[in-house]
């Protein structure tokens, strides 16, 4: 079976604060996707990586940057978290058409 | 640009009562067409990926099936473990490898 973990379920951070996500596959896929999921905006986009240290921008990266150092671990970043990034926040993983989500987790900025 | 609409958003059923979801798409060219299924605060859970007109895929209580203009998500004598938000994804031909979604029917089945 393929396992997607994210670092943490949930997490409350204040306003300005850096904020690290985690996310790691164990499947040696070499897609990963970061997402956010909104009441009614469905599921966006925000950055995804097809390969160690290269990562494109997705449909709203603004606010956000990503790391992948390791093919496994695929992490975003807030940078200085805002009260409108309060999200759940969905990784993903993918081989061939199949992909695979993580448990999210769901960050309150307050 | 890829489009993918899910209709009804909301469903409503009774313990036993059948019926369908449906997933409209347009796709310059569709390499395969997703179900998900996401339970209320955890990851969408794959399903199906149908690939041309005419295919059908099965897992239990649940038929997907494709035309070349939508997809349909049969649920047979539904029970209430089976209440979710199931999602629709479209990935298209060559490029990128991107799958578009849907918005989601939310399913709620009363016992």
């Amino acid at each position: 079976d393929v396992k997607v973990t994210q670092s943490s379920r949930y997490l409350v951070k204040r306003t300005g604060e850096k904020v690290f996500l985690e996310c790691v596959q164990d499947m040696d896929h070499e897609n990963m996707f970061w997402y956010r999921q909104d009441p009614g905006l469905g599921l966006r986009l925000i950055y995804f990586s097809y390969d160690v240290k290269m990562k494109e921008k997705g449909d709203i990266p603004e606010g956000y940057s990503v790391s992948r150092e390791k093919k496994e671990r695929f992490s975003l970043i807030l940078e200085s978290a805002s009260t409108n990034q309060t999200s759940m926040y969905l990784c993903a993983s993918k081989v061939w058409d199949e992909q695979y989500f993580g448990p999210g987790t769901r960050l309150t900025v307050t | 640009e890829d489009q993918v609409t899910q209709s009804p958003e909301a469903l409503r059923l009774q313990e036993g009562e059948s019926s369908s979801l449906n997933c409209s798409y347009t796709v310059s060219g569709l390499r395969g067409l997703f179900w998900y299924r996401q339970d209320p605060g955890k990851g969408p859970e794959f399903l199906f990926t149908l690939y041309s007109a005419g295919e059908e895929k099965e897992k239990e209580r649940l038929k997907a099936t494709l035309t070349k203009k939508e997809s349909f998500l049969h649920i047979t004598a539904p029970k209430p473990e089976d209440s979710a938000t199931y999602l629709c994804a479209v990935q298209a031909r060559g490029g990128s490898y991107i799958p578009t979604f849907g918005r989601g029917t939310s399913l709620i089945v009363h016992p």
